[in-house]
């Protein structure tokens, strides 16, 4: 079992760019196989898959974000690392990053999966 | 994008009884590509089935999962206190990994 861990700003202000960085223990981001990725939880609501990446760097978005969010994998320091542009008081939620296990369709298409292991999550709020 | 509609959004029961919990797409999710997630306050989710049907690591046989096409459910066979908690299902394989809304099963 793969531990996560993320860490950043709790506070950001409202334009500015939200970073966390998720490092990840008793596993490799450079292992093929997984989805090193971010999930957001609104305060007392749903989940949303924000995105994720693979060891060949190979990035999904949600389409709802995909223009504001940045995924990306630091293999040396076995980390990941999300930045999401243009905050507003809407993208204050707990993050979570999260190992997803990969599947493929007939034709060998990554379809992406589910999720077993997550990081304890971290609250962000986006407020001046 | 496939909508996932879990129903009912609480129930409540009695430690012993049996939960039975579904989960509605709007289209056909392909090779039962459902899972299922608990999870309590404060707390991340955590993976309980896979595939529909197939249980995750350490996950009691109380928890068991089914159904195909557009229908999924999670079953509970006997609650004990600590499945008193809220559960998402999840579909993989078509817009990458959108959430229900959650049911919270609460005690009665």
């Amino acid at each position: 079992q793969v531990q996560l861990q993320e860490s950043g700003p709790g506070l950001v202000k409202p334009s500015q760019t939200l970073s966390l960085t998720c490092s990840v223990t008793g596993g490799s981001t450079s292992n093929g196989g997984y989805h090193w990725s971010w999930i957001r939880q609104y305060p007392g609501k749903g989940l949303e898959w924000m995105g994720s990446i693979d060891h060949r760097r190979s990035t999904y978005y949600n389409p709802s974000l995909k223009s504001r969010v940045t995924i990306s994998v630091h293999t040396s320091e076995n980390q990941f690392s999300l930045k999401l542009s243009s905050v507003t008081a809407a993208d204050t939620a707990v993050y979570y990053c999260a190992r997803g296990i990969v599947h493929y369709d007939s034709s060998g298409n990554d379809v992406g999966g589910y999720f077993d292991d997550w990081g304890q999550g971290t609250l962000v709020t986006v407020s001046s | 994008e496939i909508v996932l509609t879990q129903s009912p959004g609480t129930l409540s029961l009695s430690p012993g009884e049996r939960a039975t919990l579904s989960c509605r797409a709007s289209q056909t999710v392909s090779s039962k590509y459902i899972a299922w997630y608990q999870q309590k306050s404060g707390q991340a989710p955590r993976l309980l089935i896979y595939g529909a049907s197939s249980r995750a690591t350490g996950i009691p046989d109380r928890f068991s999962g089914s159904g195909s096409g557009t229908d999924f459910t999670l079953t509970i066979s006997r609650l004990e206190p600590e499945d008193f908690a809220v559960y998402y299902c999840q579909q993989y394989g078509s817009s990458r990994g959108t959430f229900g809304q959650g049911t919270k099963v609460e005690i009665k």
